[in-house]
């Protein structure tokens, strides 16, 4: 079974710094998809980012980017030139064939102005 | 509409009575999910349907929880006996699959269901 750790419960920055959050996963797949999910307290999840594991190219999405390491099973978030409607609860997961969708536990990030 | 609907938007109960919990996905979808959120906490998995294929169940907490789906269609998330302890937000997501080369879920807004 697949699973994915996401090892910093809660993070804080200060406004306009760079922050990156730390996402780990285990899978005997080589073909699959990674995800960051966005959920601020309206409780609306959004999607973020997404990554296909063949591709080497990191994702991109203006603020956001991520750091895939297939070989080191990681995929991390970072978020530049943070603001305050960045503070929220992130998820990473975890996607293979038809197979569920695998959540970590979520960083609860705060943007200090 | 264009994305995940879910209705009510927030469902207050009398411990011991049934509720049902509805979620309408984006059109096309094959893939929906439900989850539970308890405050402050991340997505608790409770069921995954995918197409014709048999539910994936392995996330109900117990027997009073199920949940159907027709066809592709309107899922309805039944919760019986409530229980303090089910007060949560319920969310339900939708996706292609990674068939359809857009495996992303979308999610609902949640439902928030308060038992007193």
């Amino acid at each position: 079974a697949q699973t994915v750790t996401q090892s910093q419960p809660e993070m804080s920055v200060q406004e306009a710094e760079t922050v990156t959050l730390s996402c780990t996963y285990d899978t005997s797949e080589s073909n699959y998809y990674l995800f960051w999910y966005k959920q601020p307290p309206s409780r609306q999840m959004i999607l973020v980012i997404r990554q296909e594991a063949y591709k080497q190219q990191n994702a991109t999405e203006n603020r956001f980017s991520v750091n895939f390491q297939k070989a080191a099973k990681s995929f991390s978030l970072k978020i530049s030139d943070s603001q305050l409607g960045d503070t929220a609860m992130y998820f990473c997961a975890f996607n293979f064939g038809n197979e569920k969708l695998t959540f970590g536990t979520g960083t609860r990030l705060t943007i200090i102005p | 509409g264009a994305g995940v609907s879910q209705s009510p938007s927030n469902k207050v109960t009398e411990k011991g009575k049934d509720v049902e919990l509805r979620c309408d996905p984006i059109s096309g979808h094959t893939a929906l999910y439900w989850y539970r959120q308890r405050l402050g906490q991340g997505l608790e998995f409770l069921i995954y349907f995918q197409g014709n294929s048999a539910p994936d169940k392995s996330g109900l907490p117990s027997d009073r929880f199920s949940a159907e789906r027709t066809g592709e269609s309107v899922s309805t998330l039944t919760i019986q006996r409530t229980q303090q302890e089910d007060s949560a937000v319920y969310l339900c997501a939708s996706s292609l699959g990674t068939g359809g080369g857009e495996p992303e879920a979308f999610f609902g807004q949640g439902t928030r269901l308060t038992v007193v």
